[in-house]
C-alpha cells in the first residue's frame, strides 16, 4: 500500500504570496492532519479533516486554510506568506473509525521557504 | 489540556550502548501514546504506539517503551543502539478527534 504523499516537496516563494500544498491519504484513511514544523516552535498541529469537514483546528490564524475532496485528498492553503511562515509542513493520514485518536503516518513533508 | 514533555534535548550514546529516552505526559484521561522517529528532511516514522493492555510495548528496529500510569511516563528504549538510529525522536499523546501534541523531540546522536 502506498504511503502518505505530499506535493511538492520543496517551494520557494516570497513574502506576500500564496501558496497551496497538496496530501494525498494512504488508500482507505479517511482523516488527514496537517502540522507544521519549525525549529523554534516544533511539531505544531495546524488542523484536520474527516470526510471533507474540519474536525479539529489548531491555534493558527486564518490565512491557514484547508479543504478535502471526496476521495480524502486535502489541501492546505497560506495567504499573504509572512517569512514566519518558512516551515516543513507535514501531513498524516489515519482511518479513524470512530471519535477515538488513531494512529497517524505521515508523509515526507513539503518544506516551503518564504524570502 | 495534554501535553508532553521530553526533558532531553540531545543525547549522545555509543555505538551498542543501551538507550533510554525520556517522555512525561500530562492527561486528564487515559491517552493514546506514540514514539516517532524522523531523519533529517524526512517525515516522522512511527516506532510504536500504547492504546490499552500490555504497558511494555514493542516496536519496530528494535526499540521498546513502557507506560507507567504512576509516574505519567513512556520512556523508549533500545538495547544496542546502531549508528542508523542517529536521529530526532518525538514522543506524543493523542486524545479524543486526532487532536495529537508532539514533545520538543530528543536528538540522538550515535558515537562510532
Amino acid at each position: 500500500k502506498a504511503g502518505v504523499t505530499q506535493t511538492p516537496r520543496y517551494l520557494i516563494k516570497t513574502r506576500g504570496q500564496q501558496v497551496t500544498l497538496s496530501c494525498s491519504p494512504i488508500s482507505g484513511h479517511r482523516s488527514v492532519s496537517w502540522y507544521q514544523q519549525t525549529p523554534g516552535q516544533g511539531l505544531q498541529f495546524l488542523f484536520e479533516y474527516f470526510s471533507e469537514t474540519q474536525r479539529n483546528k489548531g491555534n493558527f490564524p486564518g490565512r491557514f486554510s484547508g479543504r478535502q475532496f471526496s476521495n480524502s485528498r486535502s489541501e492546505m492553503n497560506v495567504s499573504t506568506l509572512e517569512l514566519g511562515d518558512s516551515a516543513l509542513y507535514l501531513c498524516a493520514s489515519s482511518q479513524l473509525t470512530g471519535t477515538s485518536t488513531d494512529t497517524q503516518y505521515f508523509g515526507p513533508g513539503t518544506r516551503l521557504t518564504v524570502l | 489540556a495534554q501535553s508532553v514533555t521530553q526533558p532531553d534535548i540531545h543525547i549522545t550514546v555509543s555505538e551498542g550502548a543501551s538507550l533510554e529516552l525520556r517522555c512525561n505526559y500530562s492527561y486528564g484521561a487515559t491517552p493514546y501514546l506514540f514514539w516517532y522517529v524522523q531523519s533529517p528532511g524526512q517525515g516522522l516514522q512511527l516506532l510504536l504506539k500504547y492504546f490499552s493492555g500490555d504497558t511494555l510495548v514493542q516496536g519496530i528496529k528494535g526499540f521498546e517503551a513502557e507506560f507507567k500510569r504512576s509516574q505519567s511516563s513512556f520512556n523508549l528504549r533500545k538495547p544496542s543502539v546502531h549508528w542508523s538510529d542517529a536521529a530526532e525522536y518525538f514522543c506524543a499523546v493523542g486524545a479524543r478527534n486526532n487532536d495529537m501534541r508532539f514533545g520538543a523531540g530528543t536528538r540522538l546522536t550515535v558515537k562510532p
